[in-house]
């Protein structure tokens, strides 16, 4: 199984709403992130957990709160968003650290709209 | 820095001809490269992921290849069809101390006419 899964499909929400994007992978990876991808542009890292550890912030607002509850889900927690933060957020999984092996697998991804 | 570039930004080609796709990055030391489909406004699909050893990986009809040396990959795709429309990412792993990071491509919007 090499799949990725991630809800909601689509979320609308305000800027003083708090909601919660979650993603889950079955595939025994210790490294997952997450990623904001603007239209007609690549993916742009946030966050990357390793063995459930936050190992990389890529200088995102504190409006973005990642947690890893374990090996096999991520969870985002939005609050006090702003609507340049609407884009297609995708979660990742993949083995952890440095090897040619690693092959990182997305998830069909979250559309959040803030109004 | 590496930087990593796909060339076209778009192509479109009738249906069952076959084409090739361009990835070029700048620097040598790299884990390994991926190719990406991503449909509009879908996840990403990993279609091939070659290793730094590596000189092609196949599947189906898609062949990748990669040449470390001149920093070159391309991705082949034979008899094209109306489904293989969607946009071809690249993205290549540096092997650097932070090496959970991809470094993109813009990608390559491919349209294949019935």
């Amino acid at each position: 199984d090499t799949e990725v899964t991630q809800t909601p499909k689509h979320l609308v929400m305000g800027m003083t709403n708090k909601k919660s994007l979650k993603c889950e992978q079955h595939m025994g990876h210790r490294a997952m992130y997450w990623y904001k991808q603007k239209a007609k542009k690549p993916p742009e890292l946030m966050f990357v957990y390793s063995y459930e550890k936050l190992s990389i912030n890529e200088s995102v607002p504190s409006r973005f709160s990642p947690e890893c509850p374990n090996s096999s889900l991520l969870n985002l927690h939005l609050h006090a968003l702003q609507p340049e933060d609407s884009a297609l957020y995708l979660c990742a999984s993949s083995q952890p650290g440095g090897s040619s092996y690693n092959e990182q697998f997305f998830g069909p991804g979250t559309r959040l709209t803030v109004l | 820095k590496q930087e990593v570039t796909q060339i076209p930004a778009a192509l479109s080609v009738p249906e069952g001809e076959n084409l090739v796709l361009n990835c070029s990055f700048t620097d040598s030391a790299i884990y390994n490269l991926q190719w990406f489909r991503q449909d509009p406004g879908k996840g990403l699909t990993s279609l091939l992921l070659i290793q730094s050893s590596q000189r092609e990986q196949t599947s189906g009809r898609l062949n990748a290849s990669l040449d470390k040396s001149s920093g070159r990959s391309t991705l082949y795709i034979a008899a094209s069809q109306p489904g293989d429309s969607a946009t071809y990412l690249c993205a290549v792993r540096p092997r650097m101390d932070s090496n959970y990071q991809l470094i993109w491509g813009a990608g390559t919007k491919l349209i294949i006419k019935p």
